[in-house]
């Protein structure tokens, strides 16, 4: 079951620079979409969402796209700082369900100083 | 801030043996979820709970898992008859109300010997 796909199972970027996560999902009900953050051997943190209804959120140093017809969402992170590094979950829900998450396999962002 | 949380944060138990992970939402919260995270995989969905009853569950979630909210704080994980596949992190999140953003607990590793 591949509906919420993220193909970079890793990134570096240097530090003041942008970072990138991309993610994909096939599931056409999906219209809520989160990006968690998780440190090893915690839970995932909430970072930024955004309903179907937007093409864009942002949240100080964090800014979520949505491509709703190239089923295609992207964190960008600027400045990236070291303390973000991190594994990033894509995760999505579905109206009329009972709104879990379908999460991605994660991205593994590493902000070199 | 109100955070989710979750007890043990580690256990190990016998194959066959009974386990109960607890959780404490977020208070005012009426969504209630378990996921798990096996080791290097997604994280899944287990189940979900709203007004006292289960909304969804997955393939995942036999007959050998239960949940319940025995009071009006905490929301339990029961595993009947544990198998060696059940060890994973056990995540425990919760909800204000649908459309909105899901919290996670900090997690139970189990571990089946």
């Amino acid at each position: 079951d591949q509906q919420v796909k993220q193909n970079s199972p890793s990134l570096s970027v240097q530090e003041g620079r942008i970072s990138i996560l991309n993610c994909d999902y096939t599931n056409s009900m999906f219209d809520y979409f989160l990006w968690y953050k998780k440190y090893p051997a915690e839970g995932p943190t909430f970072l930024i969402s955004i309903s179907s209804i937007k093409d864009k959120n942002e949240d100080g140093r964090f800014t979520v796209f949505l491509n709703k017809s190239a089923k295609h969402l992207s964190l960008h992170i600027v400045p990236s700082q070291p303390g973000d590094s991190a594994v990033y979950f894509c995760a999505a829900s579905a109206h009329g369900s009972a709104r879990q998450l379908t999460f991605g396999s994660g991205t593994q962002l590493t902000v070199l100083p | 801030e109100p955070e989710v949380t979750q007890t043990p944060s580690h256990q190990v138990t016998q194959m066959g043996q009974e386990v109960i992970l607890r959780c404490v939402p977020i208070s005012n919260h009426l969504y209630f979820y378990w996921y798990r995270q096996i080791l290097g995989q997604k994280v899944e969905f287990l189940v979900s709970f709203y007004n006292n009853e289960i909304s969804e569950k997955s393939e995942i979630f036999d007959d050998q898992f239960s949940v319940e909210r025995p009071d009006g704080s905490n929301f339990t994980l029961k595993i009947r008859s544990t198998k060696l596949e059940d060890s994973a992190m056990y995540f425990c999140a919760s909800m204000f109300r649908s459309d909105e953003t899901q919290y996670f607990g900090p997690g139970t590793r189990l571990l089946v010997l």
